[in-house]
C-alpha cells in the first residue's frame, strides 16, 4: 500500500517571502499522481496544484511550485510571496495511475501560518 | 457557480439517534465521495459512487450507509451514532475515479454527537 507522508505538522512564514512545505511518498509503482491540497479554516478544500509522475516538468501554478523529485519520492510544495489567504491546512495526496479505480491518500496535513 | 453544496453545515444529534447528511452538486460529476475528517487529521474515505455504482471502503463501519437517487445528490446515513463518529463530514465529486481528476470538495457538515 502506499503511504504519504509530511513530517512537517506546523510551518510559519512571514509575509511576502517564500516556505516550502515537504512530502515524501511511498511506492513501487512507476504511474502514479501527486496533489497539494489547500483547506482554509471553516471553508473548503481545493486543489493547489496537481504533478504526473511520467512529467519531468515541475508544476508551476502561479505563486506555487513543485519540486518533484521522483527517484527520492518527494513532492515538496513551494509558495512564493506569501499572502495572509495563504494561511491554511495543506494536504498533500497520491493517486495511483496502475490501479482502475483507485482513490486519493493523503498526509497528515501541515498546519501553515502566515504571520503579517 | 457550479459547486458542491452540504447540508446542514453543523449537525447535532444525540448519542444513537439516526441522523442523515446531505450532499448537492451543480457539477453534473459522474463520482460523488463521502469523507469522515477528525480534527486535525487528513481525510479517510468512506466511500464512493460512480454513478448509480456504490462503493464501500473495507474500513468503513457497518453504522454508516449512503444513498444516491440521482447524478445530483447523496446522502449519508449514519445510523446509530456514537462518540466517536464526531467529525467533520466532507463530500466531494469529480468527473471519474482515476489519474490526475481533480476532486471538488463541499464545506464540511461539523457533526456533534452528545
Amino acid at each position: 500500500a502506499q503511504t504519504v507522508t509530511q513530517s512537517q505538522p506546523e510551518m510559519s512564514v512571514q509575509e511576502a517571502e517564500t516556505v516550502t512545505l515537504s512530502c515524501t511518498y511511498d511506492t513501487s509503482e512507476s504511474d502514479y499522481y501527486l496533489f497539494w491540497y489547500k483547506q482554509p479554516p471553516s471553508r473548503q478544500m481545493i486543489l493547489v496544484i496537481r504533478q504526473e509522475a511520467y512529467k519531468q516538468q515541475n508544476a508551476t501554478e502561479n505563486r506555487f511550485s513543485v519540486n518533484f523529485q521522483k527517484a527520492a519520492k518527494s513532492f515538496s510544495l513551494k509558495i512564493s510571496d506569501s499572502q495572509l489567504g495563504d494561511a491554511a491546512m495543506y494536504f498533500c495526496a497520491y493517486r495511483s495511475g496502475e490501479t482502475s479505480g483507485s482513490r486519493l491518500t493523503f498526509g497528515e496535513g501541515t498546519q501553515l501560518t502566515v504571520n503579517p | 457557480d457550479a459547486m458542491v453544496i452540504q447540508n446542514p453545515r453543523y449537525q447535532v444529534t444525540q448519542f444513537g439517534k439516526p441522523v442523515t447528511l446531505s450532499c448537492s452538486q451543480t457539477l453534473n460529476h459522474n463520482v460523488m465521495y463521502w469523507y469522515q475528517q477528525k480534527s486535525s487529521q487528513a481525510p479517510k474515505l468512506l466511500f464512493h459512487y460512480y454513478d448509480k455504482d456504490f462503493n464501500n471502503e473495507a474500513d468503513t463501519p457497518d453504522n454508516f450507509q449512503s444513498r444516491r437517487p440521482n447524478t445530483s445528490f447523496c446522502f449519508l446515513d449514519i445510523r446509530s451514532p456514537g462518540l466517536g463518529d464526531a467529525a467533520m463530514y466532507l463530500c466531494a465529486t469529480s468527473t471519474g475515479f482515476f489519474g490526475a481528476n481533480e476532486q471538488f470538495f463541499g464545506p464540511g457538515t461539523r457533526l456533534t454527537v452528545l
